[in-house]
């Protein structure tokens, strides 16, 4: 069973288009992440939720907009996809908000490619 | 603001010879540190935490890492590395105050045979 598991892996889609990328984690934990990695495979946050609730929201474009259903859930809904937007997506999960004191446990990624 | 620096790139290293990563962190107070793993194609698997106590810490597939408080540095270490080991590994850290893990840029490790 996979902890964090995230849809779709690999995504090619033409600039201006609106993408969805879906993340699930079965682990009970009340905190969920998304993380950017990009082509110099440099890692950074983007936002983190906590039971539903928006905690980080890192100066990112509003063309992103985050959706948690429920605390098992995060998605990332992007809006008129520009060039720059290719990257690798991390979804992540921890026990709860204190960062310092729990792992982050991270989905395997989606490859997202705006041409 | 805290911040890692993980000096080297991209490191080559033969089969079975020891392996150090290099990683620098800057924060005020005691940090907590991490190093995951990253395969080709792969997401982030964590190798080893170090949150307080002992300084050198064990991870999985016979990593360690060593946290020297006076050098600002938290080096993962491996005796023996196999072709297996070859990947991206990250140096990352946390603290108290801060929700989320601030990430190195990342080593590349390649393993000859």
């Amino acid at each position: 069973d996979t902890a964090v598991s995230q849809t779709p892996k690999y995504l090619v889609t033409q600039m201006g288009n609106d993408k969805s990328i879906k993340c699930e984690q079965n682990l009970g934990h009340d905190t969920m992440y998304w993380y950017k990695q990009d082509s110099k495979k440099f890692l950074k946050i983007m936002f983190s939720y906590n039971n539903k609730e928006l905690i980080i929201n890192e100066t990112v474009p509003n063309r992103f907009s985050p959706k948690s259903p429920d605390k098992a859930h995060l998605n990332l809904h992007i809006n008129s996809l520009e060039l720059g937007d290719s990257a690798v997506y991390f979804c992540a999960s921890s026990q709860d908000l204190t960062a310092a004191g729990n792992t982050i446990y991270f989905g395997e990624g989606s490859w997202l490619t705006v041409v | 603001a805290q911040s890692v620096t993980q000096p080297d790139i991209h490191i080559t290293v033969s089969e079975g010879a020891s392996l150090e990563l290099r990683c620098n962190y800057s924060y005020g107070a005691t940090p907590y540190l991490f190093w995951y793993v990253q395969s080709p194609g792969q997401g982030l698997q964590l190798l080893l935490k170090y949150f307080s106590g002992d300084t050198l810490v064990q991870g999985i597939k016979g990593f360690e890492a060593e946290f020297k408080r006076s050098q600002s540095s938290f080096n993962l270490r491996k005796p023996s590395v196999h072709w297996s080991d070859a990947a991206e590994y990250f140096c990352a850290v946390g603290s108290a105050g801060r929700r989320a893990l601030t990430f190195g840029s990342g080593t590349r490790l390649q393993v000859q045979p």
